[in-house]
């Protein structure tokens, strides 16, 4: 299984954009990124997921790389409500488990 | 649409003992996954099925089983309990459409093994 690198921590503003980088070097032709975060005290929730172009939805954007070796998770404007343990997942072929790294703990300062 | 549910969700058993924690579905969905979360190995992935199969499989001991049955409904077992098991059993179902799927996972069951 392809792995992903991303920060251990990072610290935003309420209403101020976010950038969550994530680093997938041996990512394969068919492998999509996911993003999954996960509330204190709850379950993960998905958040986007891609292959090659940009994607939008009303939680966030998900920005690939021309060379899919990196993708950029954006939150437009960060609410206290976004402070959570954010998951790049690489997903390809016919397998459905999703392998976990270490995610990043994002900060939410009012 | 309900989401996933998952019963217990708290649970404290001894040593030694034997557990079965149930997961329903999101109405429609016949993939159910689940997943181990601790503080030292993060969340991990045990096995899932899919019409009644397993599918796909993790790391763990043959202490830990599951099943699914015909309405998608998921059991997984853990029998003679240690210590280490205590941790957070998550569950998914999810609903493929075309190449990949998105994963909806439940609040989860609290295991504390004493």
């Amino acid at each position: 299984d392809a792995k992903t690198t991303q920060p251990n921590s990072m610290e935003s503003n309420e209403e101020e954009p976010v950038h969550l980088p994530c680093n997938h070097s041996t990512i394969s032709g068919t492998d999509y990124i996911h993003w999954y975060r996960q509330l204190p005290s709850q379950g993960p929730e998905y958040v986007i997921h891609g292959l090659t172009s940009n994607v939008n939805n009303r939680m966030a954007s998900l920005a690939i790389a021309e060379d899919r070796k990196s993708s950029t998770l954006i939150l437009h404007r960060a609410t206290l409500r976004d402070a959570a343990v954010y998951y790049c997942i690489l997903r390809g072929g016919a397998t459905n488990k999703l392998i976990f790294g270490t995610g990043t703990l994002l900060a939410v300062q009012p | 649409k309900a989401g996933v549910t998952q019963t217990p969700r708290y649970l404290i058993k001894t040593r030694g003992q034997q557990v079965t924690l149930s997961c329903s579905p999101i109405s429609g969905h016949r993939s159910v996954s689940w997943y181990q979360q601790t503080p030292g190995q993060g969340l991990q992935f045990l096995f899932e099925y899919f019409s009644e199969t397993q599918r796909n499989k993790g790391n763990f001991p043959g202490r830990f089983s599951g099943r699914q049955f015909s309405n998608s409904r998921s059991e997984m077992n853990v029998s003679t309990l240690e210590l280490g098991d205590s941790a957070l059993y998550l569950c998914a179902s999810s609903l493929w459409t075309g190449d990949t799927d998105t994963q909806y996972f439940g609040p989860g069951t609290r295991l504390t093994v004493l």
